[in-house]
């Protein structure tokens, strides 16, 4: 069973740093590329970020594009997103999915995280 | 503003049919790429309910069905149960964009 759990999530105040972990089981993880959604509160899905399977590649939202480092690593089945600089429209939960596909963001999430939410706030 | 464009809201009677529609441009949909719905139960992550225009996950219900014509697609639910209250999203990819989009998500009522 696939299994990703989000952590790291937490109040931050405007300007400040956080890094995100989801760590994946359940599939051979080095083989897939993989995604961050958000959803800021009582709004729709918003794509973030994708990573090919083996990390070479990223492919960044213009929303999140110079702040936010999307990252992994394989050997610990982690997946990370590293978030600088954070305003106040970042505040969302912030959910890791499997994508379909290893090598480009075209593809569906076949597999969803439970979400951490991450409010900025002072 | 969403690149996909969703009704805000869809209702319909238990046992009844409804369908929510997404409509794109020329650098998604129109360009061939296929179209991906996920359901969202309240308080709960999106799951997956059609991928590449019309396949349904094992486990979803044929009840549940999706189309895709030019521009845009569609997600038609028959039978409505009172389950399926929730809000649905369509997903595409965007090449002048590099990466997904989504719609700005449907909710439906059960009545």
């Amino acid at each position: 069973e696939v299994q990703l759990l989000e952590s790291g999530g937490g109040l931050i105040q405007p300007g400040g740093s956080l890094r995100l972990s989801c760590t994946a089981s359940g599939f051979t993880f080095e083989n897939i590329g993989m995604t961050w959604v958000r959803q800021a509160p009582g709004k729709g899905l918003e794509w973030v970020s994708f990573i090919t399977n083996a990390g070479g590649y990223t492919y960044y939202a213009d929303s999140v594009k110079g702040r936010f480092t999307i990252s992994r690593d394989n050997s610990k089945n982690t997946l990370y997103l590293q978030m600088h600089g954070l305003r106040a429209d970042d505040t969302a939960v912030y959910y890791c999915a499997k994508d379909r596909g290893a090598v480009m963001p075209m593809h569906f999430l076949d597999s969803w995280g439970q979400g951490t939410l991450v409010t900025v706030s002072s | 503003q969403s690149v996909l464009t969703q009704p805000p809201s869809v209702s319909g009677a238990p046992g009844q049919r409804v369908t929510i529609s997404c409509t794109g441009s020329s650098s998604n949909i129109g360009a061939g790429y296929d179209v991906h719905w996920y359901q969202q139960l309240p308080r709960t992550a999106p799951k997956l309910l059609i991928y590449a225009n019309t396949n349904r996950p094992s486990g979803v219900p044929d009840r549940f069905s999706g189309s895709k014509s030019g521009t845009s697609a569609s997600l038609a639910i028959t039978g409505l149960q009172p389950e399926d209250e929730a809000d649905y999203y369509c997903q595409s990819y965007d090449n002048s964009l590099s990466g997904k989009v989504f719609g700005g998500g449907t909710k439906l009522t059960v009545l």
